[in-house]
């Protein structure tokens, strides 16, 4: 079975806290993704990366930062949390290519106080 | 760039009845595919299923199909036979070649299965 991890459920912060969340897939897959789910909005992509060391900018980059170091490993890292990044972060993984489908975390729901 | 569409923020459907979720979506690139997700309250991403963009024939999986119209670049998921457990959100995404692998989505429909 696919599994991937997320290594908090909740997180509450402060604000201007350096903020990292943890995803680690365990399927040997190139692609992994970091999204972030708040209602009428749907997923909105932040980063993704195809490959270690690679990253690519996704919708709403603003305000984040990703590292890939490890091909198991993509890490979401929020430089200086605000309390509009207050959301659910969910990361995903899958094979690069176009016809597999994406597996996901069980999400981290991130409060910014 | 690429773009999906979901325009019924909500809808309500009775058991037993079928029901059709819109989605359309927009991309240059020729071979893409095109997924539905279903998130139930729990919160888990369930995949439901695939279509890709040189399949001649829609996409089926039991209770689900895909109605394909690549010339209006639509991809609606018909969930057929509604039961309770069917009420949930549900996400169009897309993913094309030469992308990076890139996946996006739509904003989600919330579907209510009335008894």
């Amino acid at each position: 079975d696919v599994k991937v991890t997320q290594s908090s459920r909740y997180l509450v912060k402060r604000t201007g806290e350096k903020v990292f969340l943890e995803c680690v897939q365990d399927m040997d897959h190139e692609n992994m993704f970091w999204y972030r789910q708040d209602p009428g909005l749907g997923l909105r992509l932040i980063y993704f990366s195809y490959d270690v060391k690679m990253k690519e900018k996704g919708d709403i980059p603003e305000g984040y930062s990703v590292s890939r170091e490890k091909k198991e490993r993509f890490s979401l890292i929020l430089e200086s949390a605000s309390t509009n990044q207050t959301s659910m972060y969910l990361c995903a993984s899958s094979l690069l290519t176009v016809n597999t489908e994406a597996f996901f975390g069980q999400g981290t729901r991130l409060t910014v106080v | 760039a690429q773009k999906i569409t979901q325009t019924q923020p909500g809808m309500f459907v009775q058991e037993k009845e079928a029901v059709t979720l819109d989605c359309t979506y927009d991309t240059s690139d020729q071979s893409y595919g095109l997924f539905w997700y279903k998130q139930p309250s729990s919160g888990e991403m369930i995949f439901l299923i695939y279509q890709g963009s040189y399949d001649e024939q829609n996409a089926t999986e039991g209770r689900y199909s895909l109605n394909f119209q690549k010339a209006r670049k639509s991809a609606n998921l018909v969930i057929s036979a509604s039961q309770l457990g069917d009420s949930a959100m549900y996400f169009c995404a897309m993913r094309a070649n030469n992308q990076g692998g890139k996946l996006i989505f739509g904003q989600g429909t919330e579907l209510s299965v009335k008894p």
